[in-house]
């Protein structure tokens, strides 16, 4: 079993719709959380990072941690179809920690 | 922005064939990785570096083997190709001092036939 789970594996939201992405560890060694983007034919970047519980929020996007049950989620308001891409979640040990384990992906598809 | 290049972008290999993936990196940072994307795997590790002429394994080392010559460079060798090592590889690397945000080249698409 993977130590880091995302669902749905697939999402689809219209333009200007909400975009929800899950993502839950299952070990507790690794519960500082980042989120990662891939485009088609390009590499993962960063989109964000989560270390502490709550929300963080940064521009459209707001991810939520709750480091009780390991559950991390991401948000994306007013979708846009520039948004359709491969979304990672990855843990880490600790904040200044340079191991990430990833999730398989959500693929996101926003439908103009 | 860092800046993070692959190459070759793709390859079609022969089965039992030698591979020799390059990266380079242009932003002084300690540590590079190498991963391997499969549909439904999302990344795995495979080996990652934090200091010149020095390399680890990680999650998915067999059948790969790993070079780090210098800071700016990290190559992935597969000695003996084989079918199942038909994958997309990606590179990155990571700042120790300041983020640990870890920064993706553009792939190679690796077919093994």
């Amino acid at each position: 079993q993977q130590k880091v789970q995302q669902s749905p594996e697939s999402l689809s939201v219209p333009e200007g719709g909400m975009a929800s992405l899950n993502c839950t560890s299952s070990d507790h060694n690794f519960q500082y959380f980042w989120w990662y983007r891939q485009h088609s034919g390009e590499g993962p970047k960063a989109l964000m990072s989560i270390f502490s519980d709550g929300d963080k929020k940064e521009g459209r996007f707001t991810a939520h941690l709750n480091k009780a049950s390991l559950h991390v989620s991401l948000h994306i308001r007013d979708s846009q179809p520039s948004d359709s891409a491969l979304y990672f979640c990855a843990a880490s040990r600790g904040s200044g920690s340079w191991q990430l384990i990833f999730g398989s992906g959500t693929q996101l598809t926003v439908m103009p | 922005e860092a800046a993070v290049t692959q190459s070759p972008r793709s390859k079609v290999a022969v089965t039992g064939g030698k591979v020799t993936l390059s990266c380079h990196q242009t932003n002084n940072h300690d540590y590079m990785y190498w991963y391997r994307q499969d549909t439904g795997h999302g990344l795995r590790l495979i080996h990652y570096s934090y200091v010149a002429d020095s390399t680890e394994k990680g999650d998915i080392p067999d059948g790969y083997k790993a070079s780090r010559p210098s800071q700016e460079n990290f190559s992935l060798i597969l000695e003996l190709a084989s079918l199942s090592q038909t994958a997309v590889y990606f590179c990155a690397s990571s700042d120790a001092w300041v983020s640990y945000e870890q920064y993706f080249g553009p792939g190679t698409r690796l077919t093994v036939l």
